[in-house]
């Protein structure tokens, strides 16, 4: 399983962009990058998967360069509501069981 | 249902103690992972079910941990003679389809063994 490496945490303020950068070095040929939200006392909430270039949907956008061997959360203009813990993962996403591997996250905190 | 609906929401147990965890999934999804989030730590795989079958239980810290499916919706984790460890609270989740893409997480059940 590849294994990420994101930032422990991250401060922001209200209105700025947050990027959050996770590394993958051994990321494999089937794999996608998925970046799950997720709030205290709440599950995991999937937020954006891409498998190369840029891949926006409308809470983000996730920009992965060439090599695959990182990718870039990009959250637009924060709120308060967006403190969150920031999860990378990587993994097979077409096969069937694939035991996502969730890792550390990165815990941001939007300030007033 | 509209979401993943796990019961209880909150669990007391004393060492020793045997305890069930359910899991209600969305209807008609197929997958159905258990995971396993200690405080401040990211979630950390269980088991994994396709319909009835379970398929990966790879993740089962202990013989004192069971799960099963057997029609294919509903899930139960249940764990035998609770230990302090154990406390961590418990998330189930689902996906559509076999292949796993987009995981529904239920909000979690939080065990903790006094």
């Amino acid at each position: 399983l590849a294994k990420t490496t994101q930032p422990i945490s991250m401060d922001s303020y209200e209105g700025q962009e947050v990027n959050i950068t996770c590394s993958h070095n051994n990321i494999a040929t089937n794999d996608y990058i998925t970046w799950y939200q997720q709030f205290p006392s709440q599950g995991p909430r999937f937020i954006i998967q891409g498998y190369k270039t840029k891949v926006t949907n409308e809470v983000a956008s996730l920009f992965i360069p060439a090599d695959r061997k990182s990718s870039t959360l990009s959250l637009p203009r924060v709120s308060l509501s967006d403190t969150a813990v920031y999860y990378c993962l990587v993994g097979d996403s077409g096969a069937a069981g694939n035991k996502l591997t969730f890792g550390g996250g990165t815990r941001v905190l939007v300030k007033p | 249902g509209a979401g993943v609906s796990q019961s209880p929401r909150y669990k007391v147990a004393k060492r020793g103690q045997d305890v069930a965890l359910r899991c209600d999934p969305i209807s008609g999804h197929v997958s159905l992972f258990w995971y396993q989030q200690a405080l401040g730590q990211g979630p950390e795989f269980l088991t994994y079910f396709q319909n009835e079958a379970q398929l990966d239980k790879s993740g089962l810290p202990s013989d004192r941990f069971f799960a099963e499916r057997p029609e294919g919706s509903v899930s139960t984790l249940k764990i035998q003679r609770t230990q302090q460890e154990d406390s961590a609270v418990y998330l189930c989740a689902g996906t559509r389809t076999v292949s796993t893409g987009e995981l529904f997480f239920g909000e979690g059940s939080r065990l903790t063994v006094l």
